[in-house]
């Protein structure tokens, strides 16, 4: 069965320190998809990024950075010189073939001034 | 705009009296779901739709039904609310891709129904 575990239920930083948001993902699948999500506390959920099981290549977006390694069933979300506005709970997410999408706990992220 | 709708925003009930939470999309999206979402456990699929006609259990259904009769539209019903369905639930909708939601999801406001 697909689960998707997110270890970190809550990370305190320090505006300007990098932090990194566990993912660890279990599918039998060989094609599936793999989401990060954000949740500010406002509540809305807006979408970070998308990977595919076939392609592993690192994604940086700004101060976002995304690590897929599928030898270890990990996405890993990084955030480099985290601001304030960065605080929120942050989902990571796995679809397979069918429909059926599965979240994570979620962790929630505090950056301190 | 492209967005998704939900209403109402915030419901209070009473155990058993049936209820009918709206979601509307007008991004012509095949895909559409309803998540709730509880303090510790992340959102939880409950029913989702291939496309008009097709609908499917996620995780949590006990409780809810659904129907998809239109591609906008996509109701969740609580025929017999109770108090452990109270929570936060959110629709989405997407295009698939190879048979699922593998596009981004595009949220709902989120729906806050407290059953008493």
């Amino acid at each position: 069965a697909q689960k998707v575990t997110q270890a970190q239920t809550e990370i305190s930083v320090v505006e300007k320190e990098d932090v990194t948001l566990d993912c660890v993902y279990e599918t039998r699948d060989t094609t599936y998809y793999l989401f990060w999500y954000k949740q500010p506390p406002s509540g809305e959920l807006v979408f970070l990024i998308r990977r595919n099981s076939f392609d592993e290549q690192n994604e940086i977006s700004g101060r976002y950075s995304w690590n897929f390694q599928k030898s270890t069933s990990s996405f890993n979300f990084t955030i480099t010189a985290s601001q304030v506005v960065d605080s929120a709970v942050y989902f990571c997410a796995l679809s397979e073939s069918g429909g059926k999408l599965i979240f994570g706990q979620g962790t929630e992220l505090s950056v301190k001034p | 705009e492209a967005q998704v709708t939900q209403n109402p925003r915030y419901l209070i009930t009473v155990t058993g009296k049936k209820l009918t939470v709206t979601c509307s999309q007008n991004m012509n999206h095949e895909y559409m779901s309803w998540y709730r979402q509880d303090p510790g456990l992340g959102l939880r699929q409950i029913y989702y739709s291939m496309n008009v006609e097709v609908t499917d259990k996620g995780d949590v259904p006990e409780g809810y039904k659904v129907s998809r009769k239109e591609k906008r539209n996509f109701p969740l019903i609580l025929e017999s609310p109770s108090p452990n369905q109270t929570s936060l639930y959110f629709c989405a909708s997407s295009f698939p891709l190879a048979g699922g939601p593998a596009r981004e999801q595009f949220f709902g406001p989120g729906t806050r129904l407290t059953v008493l």
